[in-house]
């Protein structure tokens, strides 16, 4: 199983968009629309804020936002606030009935 | 009140075995697929095993044939017996619910974690 691949940082000032991409394959990402979010601060479980490429659970902000093309899914966050500062995974599940995680994204507000 | 809570974590010696628990609680393991997950201190997330609501057991490449995820609806817990255990084994093992629960559904998203609990393997 082949991890997802994603940029290792991205920041951005607060106010501004910024938006993580998530690559892998046409039997992960590219196969069906089951694709998560998680964002994790230092010594947290990771908290789910996207799934199913696009949908937010309750609670979680519209400034988190999900998309996909082809084997690609991006999160991007609006509005950053300093409170976004974190990691960030994503998730797919697989042809093979498994799963796999991205290799995760630190994000930096200025 | 809806939580996971991992226990069983330890030091164990390269080649050993252990055993994770995870109790869940306002909501049934049976009624729901329910998966593993590691951190190794520094890195990034992986997936490691789910059992899904009609039993099914699926493993990652890096576990398959060494872990055995198990689940007790009595004592509405889930488990995972890890055997022949590696240095690269070490890790923080979070158990998760996956699809959400009641009214709220997140297809194959894992959307209740537990804390975690550290396993550290000496070589």
């Amino acid at each position: 199983q082949s991890v997802l691949s994603q940029p290792a940082f991205v920041s951005g000032s607060p106010g501004q968009s910024l938006t993580i991409s998530c690559t892998g394959t046409s039997s992960d990402v590219g196969a069906y629309n089951d694709v998560s979010w998680y964002q994790q601060s230092p010594g947290k479980a990771p908290k789910l804020m996207i799934y199913e490429v696009s949908n937010r659970p309750s609670g979680v902000s519209s400034r988190f936002s999900g998309s996909k093309s082809g084997n690609t899914a991006s999160l991007t966050i609006s509005g950053l606030q300093a409170e976004d500062e974190a990691d960030y995974y994503c998730n797919s599940y697989t042809r093979s009935t498994t799963f796999v995680f991205g290799t995760g994204t630190k994000v930096t507000v200025l | 009140e809806v939580r996971l809570v991992e226990s069983g974590g330890g030091f164990i010696q390269a080649g050993g075995s252990l055993r994770l628990s995870c109790a869940a609680s306002g909501f049934g393991v049976s009624d729901n697929s329910m998966t593993w997950v590691r951190q190794a201190p520094g890195k990034g997330l992986e997936w490691v095993s789910v059992m899904y609501t009609a039993g099914e057991k699926v493993y990652g490449d890096s576990v398959k044939g060494r872990f055995t995820i198990s689940r007790d609806t009595s004592k509405n817990t889930m488990s995972l017996h890890m055997r022949s255990l590696r240095a690269d084994d070490a890790a923080l093992y979070f158990c998760a619910r996956v699809g959400g629960s009641g009214g709220y559904i997140y297809r194959n998203a894992f959307d209740l974690w537990g804390q975690g609990t550290m396993v550290t393997v000496s070589s």
